[in-house]
């Protein structure tokens, strides 16, 4: 069965960087693009980005450009989130979601992470 | 990207029928049929309950339904049982190929 894994919670100072992985299982990796999704508290969804596995090119959320960077390694079929520059206002949970291939336009996303918990202090 | 519109709560009774509305711009919601929802419990994943507009994944029941008109889309959820109480998000993909989530509305059961 689909499953993905993500890394556990993080506490960073601010202006540090924090990475995320989302280890995925039960399909083929490179065959589905993978999307960041972010929830702040108390706040809605927010979409980051999305890379493709295959060939590792992106798309990033405009407000999050010069900030994150986003990865993958195939081999061990996990894809990385990076956020650098980090501020107060980036306290939220991570998700990431494999889009679906069902959707057009990569509109939607079928199965998520469990999220990771990233707590940045002052 | 401004994120697209819905009510903050809509609450329901079991057995009746509410309707959550998503309003965004030609460039989102209105300029094509990529719309999802998404149903979200606190503390768990997002769950895909409808996409491109009205279609519905597989599992998800069919007291869900979806439509548009305009700029403003919309979730129908039918026969309100106490486990749809829940979060909704809507989402849409734009005409410069960004995605953008709704605000969400919390849907109560009472």
């Amino acid at each position: 069965q689909v499953q993905l894994v993500q890394s556990g919670a993080e506490v960073k100072k601010s202006g540090a960087s924090v990475r995320v992985s989302c280890r995925a299982s039960g399909y083929t990796f490179a065959a589905y693009y993978m999307h960041w999704v972010r929830q702040a508290p108390g706040q809605g969804l927010e979409w980051m980005g999305r890379i493709n596995p295959n060939r590792g090119d992106t798309k990033y959320a405009e407000k999050f450009e010069g900030r994150v960077t986003m990865t993958r390694d195939t081999s061990i079929s996990t894809a990385y989130m990076e956020l650098s520059s980090l501020r107060s206002d980036d306290t939220a949970v991570y998700f990431c979601a494999r889009e679906a291939y069902f959707c057009g336009a990569g509109s939607c996303n079928d199965f998520w992470g469990q999220g990771t918990l990233v707590t940045v202090s002052s | 990207q401004s994120a697209l519109t819905q009510p903050a709560s809509v609450s329901g009774s079991p057995g009746q029928s509410i309707t959550i509305s998503c309003t965004g711009i030609s460039s989102d919601v209105g300029g094509h049929t990529y719309v999802s929802w998404y149903q979200h419990h606190p503390g768990k994943a997002p769950k895909l309950m409808i996409y491109e507009v009205t279609y519905r994944p597989s599992g998800v029941p069919d007291r869900f339904s979806g439509s548009k008109s305009g700029n403003t889309a919309s979730l129908t959820i039918s026969g309100l049982q106490a486990e749809d109480e829940a979060d909704y998000y809507c989402t849409s993909y734009t005409t410069n190929r960004q995605y953008v989530f709704a605000s969400g509305t919390k849907v109560t059961v009472l």
